[in-house]
């Protein structure tokens, strides 16, 4: 089966310091690719999507993600994290190779430190 | 312009007992899911319907059942509440792959 990888259960970074959560997705075909973040006691909200245009993709919040097809990933970034930015963050997948369905991630946890 | 609502928010049972929630969607969308998401693992595909009266298995099924008698409304039941079901349950809805619109999610706990 199709899957997505999020590399990291927990990631923790200092205030002020670059953000990088990791993801990979088993596909032949790009997929459309999604990241959404979770706050605690909340739903999810979408922080961007890739949807075969640009391979660098802004989003909410200072987030970006960068699709790379030949690795089979698409990262998200933050140039400086904020204590805000604490929260858990979701890869997902959909496309023909997913059934046209949504596929997530086990999800990372994001710490930021002061 | 609600979007995906989800009914209840929360609810404690016990075990063996039977709850039905419900989604409801207001964007004439096509399809319609149910995930739940528990600790470590991400959101998982319960159910899912591609179009009124129709319904299909997702990756954790058992224990689960839905109907989509109305095009708007997608309802999960559980016949008989597990401990191993307390979770927090998300309903989706979509027309398209690149683009799903969720609800605010059920908090369920089974006692």
């Amino acid at each position: 089966a199709q899957s997505v990888t999020q590399l990291g259960s927990h990631v923790s970074v200092s205030e002020g310091a670059l953000v990088l959560l990791r993801c990979n997705y088993s596909s032949s075909v790009p997929p459309y690719l999604f990241w959404y973040v979770q706050y605690p006691n909340q739903g999810l909200q979408l922080l961007l999507k890739y949807t075969s245009a640009a391979t660098l993709v802004k989003g909410i919040n200072g987030f970006e993600a960068e699709f790379k097809k030949s690795e089979t990933s698409f990262h998200l970034t933050k140039p400086s994290a904020h204590m805000s930015d604490a929260a858990e963050y979701f890869c997902a997948v959909s496309g023909m190779e997913y059934g046209n369905k949504l596929v997530f991630g086990a999800g990372t946890i994001l710490r930021v430190k002061s | 312009n609600a979007g995906v609502t989800q009914t209840p928010k929360f609810r404690v049972l016990k075990t063996g007992q039977s709850m039905t929630l419900l989604c409801a969607q207001d964007m004439n969308h096509e399809y319609m899911y149910w995930y739940r998401q528990d600790p470590g693992m991400g959101l998982r595909l319960i159910h899912y319907s591609v179009g009124e009266g129709t319904t299909a298995k997702g990756e954790v099924p058992d224990g689960y059942n839905v109907s989509r008698l109305k095009k708007q409304n997608f309802l999960l039941g559980l016949e008989s509440a597990a401990p191993s079901q307390t979770s927090v349950y998300f309903c989706a809805s979509n027309n398209r792959p690149d683009g799903y619109t969720f609800g605010s999610g059920t908090r369920l706990t089974v006692v």
